[in-house]
């Protein structure tokens, strides 16, 4: 399967407790998005990398979260001290970045559900 | 801020109709707009449009840009209850992220 990859698929966790998704984008892409998703809503931006380097972190984003992308290959979003506003479908999309029209990629999702 | 906003934000209609979905925005330094199809899990993408007045087409499903009124809308004839899903807009501008709307909820009664 060559298409974007995340883990895990679900995830159950007490409050306060820390989580972290991984997400394996397109092999030749060079930038990943993470986006939250609660239901009826569109995707919310999180943060987006390029390459290794973190271009943007939507305000909304708390300091309970921190994304990495060490070698510019896979990413991971850590969540700490989860909160039961935390519980949504965190995605996962890649595209390449170049001169022309970019088209991103999403994962199948980490569902989080904080009891 | 940027902004995307589609409307209708739900449809209900039966099979052979044909809908048109509606997608506005507000961005600086456009790049692109995409359209993705939602069902269960991930977006999967439908089309991306950059210049105005260009249709792209795919089976019974078209989309145009005009990127003067910043708006663009999404075309589904003859629909089959397989279009059912959540339709999302989304903005690129450059050196950005994505932007997306909340989404057209379509259901398509047989």
């Amino acid at each position: 399967d060559t298409g974007v990859s995340q883990d895990p698929r679900h995830k159950i966790t007490k409050r306060g407790q820390n989580v972290t998704f991984r997400c394996d984008p397109i092999s030749e892409h060079n930038r990943l998005y993470w986006y939250r998703q609660t239901l009826g809503q569109g995707p919310e931006f999180l943060t987006y990398f390029q390459n290794e380097a973190q271009l943007e972190k939507s305000r909304l984003l708390s300091d309970r979260f921190s994304a990495e992308r060490p070698k510019g290959s896979f990413s991971t979003l850590e969540i700490q001290r989860t909160e039961q506003g935390d519980s949504a479908m965190y995605l996962c999309a890649s595209s390449f970045f170049h001169s022309r029209e970019t088209e991103a990629f999403f994962g199948q999702g980490t569902r989080l559900t904080v009891v | 801020e940027d902004k995307v906003v589609q409307s209708p934000l739900s449809l209900v209609v039966h099979e052979g109709d044909t809908v048109t979905l509606n997608c506005s925005y507000e961005v600086t330094n456009f790049r692109s707009l995409l359209w993705y199809k939602q069902e269960k899990k991930a977006p999967t993408f439908l089309f991306m449009l950059t210049s105005s007045g260009i249709e792209k087409k795919s089976g019974r499903l078209s989309s145009i840009l005009d990127k003067k009124e910043l708006f663009s809308i999404l075309n589904i004839t003859a629909t089959q209850t397989g279009d059912s899903a959540v339709y999302l807009c989304a903005v690129e501008a450059y050196g950005q992220n994505f932007v997306f709307g909340p989404g057209t909820r379509l259901s398509v009664l047989p």
